[in-house]
This record gives C-alpha cells, structure tokens and sequence, in this order.
C-alpha cells in the first residue's frame, strides 16, 4: 500500500535551517512531490512542488534524490513564524493518486 | 483577489442529521476538491469537481456527496450524520483538473462537530 511517512514533529531555533524528509518508498514514475504548510485554524498552503532533482523558490528547497523514494524540504533561517505543521503529499496527474503524510509539526524556538 | 471562502465557519449537529457545506472558490478557478481532516487520519480525499462533473473519488462511503454550480461554487453534503465524522472540512481550488502540477489553494475548511 502506498503512502508517505514523514516525522512527527521537529525542534528547531531561529536562523537555523531546517529539513524535513519525507519517504514514499511506492512513488510511481508520473508522481509528483508537493509540500504544503499548515497554521492552526487555517488550510494548508502550497510551499513547493517538484519532480526530481532539485527545485528552489523563495521560500524553500525541494531535493529529491535519483531514486525518488524519498524528498527533503529545506527551509533556510527558519524564524518563529514557520512554527506550523508541514505536510507531504505524493499525486498523479489526474488526481487518481492522492497520498498525504500526516504531517511534520515544527517548533521555532527563540 | 479574494481567496477560497468556506461558509459556514463551525457547525455543529447531531447524529442522524444532514449537513451541507458550500465552497466559494478563487474567481477563475474551475476545479474545487474537498478534503476531510482529521487528528488520527491527516488529510483524506473527497472529491473532485471541474466544469460540474466530478473527476474522481476518494474512498468515502456513498454519505458524502457532492455537486459543482455552473459558477463553480461547489457544495459537499454528508448525510445521516457519524460521530466519526467530525473533522475539518477543507475545500481547495486550482486553475484546472489534477492537482499533480497545480498549486491548490486551500480555505479556512469548516469545522463540523457532531454529537
């Protein structure tokens, strides 16, 4: 059964990078890897979206290795606002393949 | 632009009843899906809708249901109401169908409590 698995929850301090990883070890070759960030009573928010390789924004990094079993979010200097809940989601183009992790609680710490 | 807008907010209702939410999506935006939030199971799957036709399901039982207006706006109706169905409610659009290189954009989800 496909699915992802990523940690529960992470620690972190101001002005430190942050990575979170996320594995899909059943990933299939027209599947996409998409991060999304969540604040409490608001709905997730798209951080990145990748194939493979690595792709940068803003924001965030997303590297993904040859093998695409698994992903890593990076999250330069993180401040306090990035304390949220961080969920990866593994899809196929027509939607016929929804996989969401059950998401990655980060603390910012001062 | 206006976000995604989910009406209402909180609900709470009784097992048994019916409930149905609506969802305003981004103007321009034609596909909506609908997402069921919950502590123990993350984001699960509903349903999505483009251009009125539902596009695909996910692993609900026939209770939940839903519909695309010709404006888009989407409803989402969950009939004879389960304890197990409290949860968040979150409805997502994008520009078009599938999801696996489209940004969604999420809305505040409606959270339904049911006693």
């Amino acid at each position: 059964l496909a699915k992802t698995t990523q940690p529960i929850s992470m620690d972190s301090y101001e002005g430190q990078e942050v990575n979170i990883t996320c594995s899909h070890n059943n990933i299939a070759t027209n599947d996409y890897i998409t991060w999304y960030q969540q604040f409490p009573s608001q709905g997730p928010r798209f951080i990145i979206q990748g194939y493979k390789t690595k792709v940068t924004n803003e924001v965030a990094s997303l590297f993904i290795p040859a093998d695409r079993k698994s992903s890593t979010l990076s999250l330069p200097r993180v401040s306090l606002s990035d304390t949220a809940v961080y969920y990866c989601l593994v899809s196929n183009r027509d939607n016929r393949k929804l996989i969401w992790g059950l998401g990655t609680s980060l603390a910012v710490n001062p | 632009k206006a976000g995604v807008t989910q009406t209402p907010r909180y609900l709470i209702k009784t097992r048994g009843q019916q409930v149905t939410l609506s969802c305003s999506p981004i103007s321009g935006h034609r596909s909506v899906s609908w997402y069921q939030q919950t502590p123990g199971q993350g984001l699960q799957f509903l349903f999505e809708y483009f251009s009125e036709t539902q596009r695909n399901k996910g692993n609900f039982p026939g209770r939940f249901s839903g519909r695309q207006f010709s404006n888009s706006r989407s409803e989402m109706n969950v009939s004879t109401l389960e304890l197990g169905d409290s949860a968040l409610y979150l409805c997502a659009s994008s520009p078009t169908f599938g999801v696996s290189n489209n940004e969604q954009f999420f809305g505040p989800g409606t959270r339904l409590t049911v006693l």
